[in-house]
Formats: C-alpha cells, structure tokens, sequence
C-alpha cells in the first residue's frame, strides 16, 4: 500500500538550512510525482514544489532560489532543502504523492531565534 | 498566478444540515478543484477530485459542483464526524489552496 514518511529535524536555528526527507513505499519515484506542502500553525496549506517522475522539479516563485528539491529513486526516497529560514518557515512540512491521494503525517519545524 | 477565495472562513452547522462551502478562483480553471478534509493534527485527505469526482472510500454525502471559476462543496447530511478543516486546491495552473473552512457542530 502507499505510505509516505517525513523526517527531519524539529529545530533548525535562524538562517540556516532545513533538510527533510520523504521516504515512500507502495510506488516508484519514476512513476509518480511528489510534492511539498507546508501548514504554518493554525493556518493553511501552502504548495512549495514537486519532483516530477521524469526527475524534474518545479516550485512555488514564493520561495525563489531558497528552496531546493531532488530525489534518490534507488532510495526511494525524495529530499527539500531550504536554505536562510526564518521565523515565519516554522510550519508542519508535508509530503504528498501525484495527485496529492497519499501523505505522510508531516513533520513539524519550529525555526529558532 | 492564480488566488483561491474560500469561504464561509468558519461554519457551525447541526447534525442533518445540509453544509456548502465555496471556492472562487481569480481565473478560469476548467474542472481542476479538488477538495480536502483535515482534522486536527492530521494530514488532509482527499475527498473530490476535478469538480465532482469522489474518492475512493469516501461516503456519497460529499459532493462537488461547479465549472469554470466557482466550485462548490456539499455535505447533504452532516455527521459528527464531518468536523474538520476544509480545503480546496486549484491544479489547473500551479497549485494553489484555498485558505480553509472550519466546520463545527452547533
């Protein structure tokens, strides 16, 4: 069955870089896209980017040059690294797959000062 | 890029009520709207993709409508368990959500 899981870390320090890893089972990277959505506390949703199956990306102009996405299909595994965080990156970070069917239980970041 | 208008924000309905949600985007979006329920400290779930079409294992009470630019969704007959957070998502042009409508029971 399809299943998605985040990891990474629950504390990143102001400025520095934010490295979470979505780990799938139940289908291949080479098939299916994977997105990137993240939930500010007691806010909404909000797409960042995806790895496409055919190993491309795009992503939301809202994070410009911050926000990096790739993958490791022998791994199955996807990555997004966002570099200079700051207080308003404190969210509950998720994966999600193609047509956003399956996620993973999010993984919550607080940026600190 | 393309601006969703959710609303009501906040909906307090009785068991039995019909409920109905709506999402405007700023452009046309042919049929790409979907809609998710997310309970509290849950992940969303799918519950209509492109307009009106339900998932799997989701029950006939939801539905979809719309076309175009305006969407809707409807509960025919709330259930307690219907208590959540509601978002739409525009995947005509990039990938945008609507700002969310909290549902409660009154």
């Amino acid at each position: 069955q399809v299943q998605l899981k985040e990891t990474g870390p629950d504390l990143v320090q102001l400025t520095q870089t934010l490295s979470i890893t979505c780990t799938v089972s139940g289908f291949s990277l080479t098939t299916y896209n994977v997105h990137w959505v993240r939930q500010p506390p007691g806010k909404g949703l909000e797409w960042m980017g995806a790895m496409w199956n055919g190993g491309g990306t795009d992503y939301n102009s809202a994070f410009k040059s911050r926000l990096s996405i790739s993958r490791d299909t022998s791994k199955s595994q996807v990555f997004l690294k966002m570099n200079s965080l700051q207080t308003d990156d404190t969210a509950k970070y998720f994966c999600a797959s193609h047509y956003f069917d399956y996620w993973g239980q999010g993984v919550m970041v607080t940026v600190s000062s | 890029d393309i601006q969703m208008t959710q609303s009501p924000s906040f909906l307090s309905a009785s068991v039995g009520d019909r409920v109905t949600i709506n999402c405007k985007a700023s452009q046309n979006i042919n049929k790409y709207l979907d809609w998710y329920q997310q309970k509290l400290g849950e992940a969303p779930k799918l519950l209509i993709y492109n307009t009106n079409s339900l998932h799997t294992g989701i029950p006939s009470r939801f539905s979809g409508s719309g076309s175009g630019t305006d969407f809707t969704l409807t509960i025919s007959s709330l259930q307690p368990e219907d208590v959540a957070t509601y978002f739409c998502l525009q995947h005509n042009s990039g990938y945008t959500f609507g700002a969310g409508t909290k549902l409660e029971l009154k």
